[in-house]
């Protein structure tokens, strides 16, 4: 069972580039999440997926997107990178959303916009 | 506003007991949470509190004061390998994470 799993690893993107985040999970959760993590700031929520068909915005959404169009899958697309969007990112996945289940994460894509 | 505060970094020595605190200021609360994350990876789960106490597991164990929006993670025993940095998450009434900056530990020999 891998669990989830991230790609790229890592990337280097040139300003004003499309790309797109991939993330897997094999564990059948329900929820997930797209956090990002810069040094010094915790980790912040991007967007999230309670089930999949739905999608919501987290607390720095602007510049990305998602979708769920299944249970394993939820890719992050940043349409047109900027420099600020330099940073770790991680896909993250719990049974439910609405309860305090316990979050696991992916190994992280490091991206970095030039 | 949401405020979830923990010490930058921290070091101890191998062998020793280490209290890392975390007080925090949200919308609602729905749990703490406490994970760890070596460099360059992932974070993964360390331990969950809801109600006031001491919640203990194995080498790890972490208290929480809901009155006074604090907690704590005791780590006993120290190993080199507990070199790490350690973050505290609170649920707020939206069942969303927020996370602390993370407090990194240094364990010397």
């Amino acid at each position: 069972i891998a669990g989830i799993t991230q790609a790229p690893t890592s990337q280097i993107l040139a300003a004003g580039r499309r790309m797109t985040l991939r993330c897997t999970q094999d564990m059948r959760h329900n929820a997930m999440y797209w956090y990002r993590q810069d040094l010094g700031l915790g980790l912040r929520l991007i967007h999230y997926s309670n089930t999949a068909g739905t999608t919501g915005k987290g607390e720095v959404p602007d510049g990305y997107s998602v979708s769920r169009a299944n249970t394993d899958d939820f890719p992050l697309t940043l349409a047109s990178a900027v420099p600020s969007q330099t940073s770790v990112y991680f896909c993250a996945s719990s049974v439910e959303d609405s309860s305090t289940d316990t979050q696991y994460f992916g190994p992280g894509t490091r991206l970095t916009v030039l | 506003g949401q405020n979830i505060d923990q010490p930058t970094e921290m070091t101890a020595t191998e062998g020793a007991i280490v209290q890392i605190n975390c007080t925090y200021q949200t919308s609602g609360f729905n749990g703490l949470f406490w994970y760890q994350q070596h460099a360059g990876e992932a974070p993964t789960f360390l331990s969950y509190n809801v109600l006031d106490g001491l919640e203990e597991k194995g080498r790890f164990s972490s208290f929480l004061s809901r009155s006074k929006g604090y907690s704590y993670l005791l780590l006993k025993e120290l190993q080199m390998k507990d070199s790490a940095s350690y973050l505290c998450a609170i649920m707020d009434s939206n069942y969303q994470l927020i996370w602390g900056a993370g407090t990194k530990l240094i364990i010397k020999p």
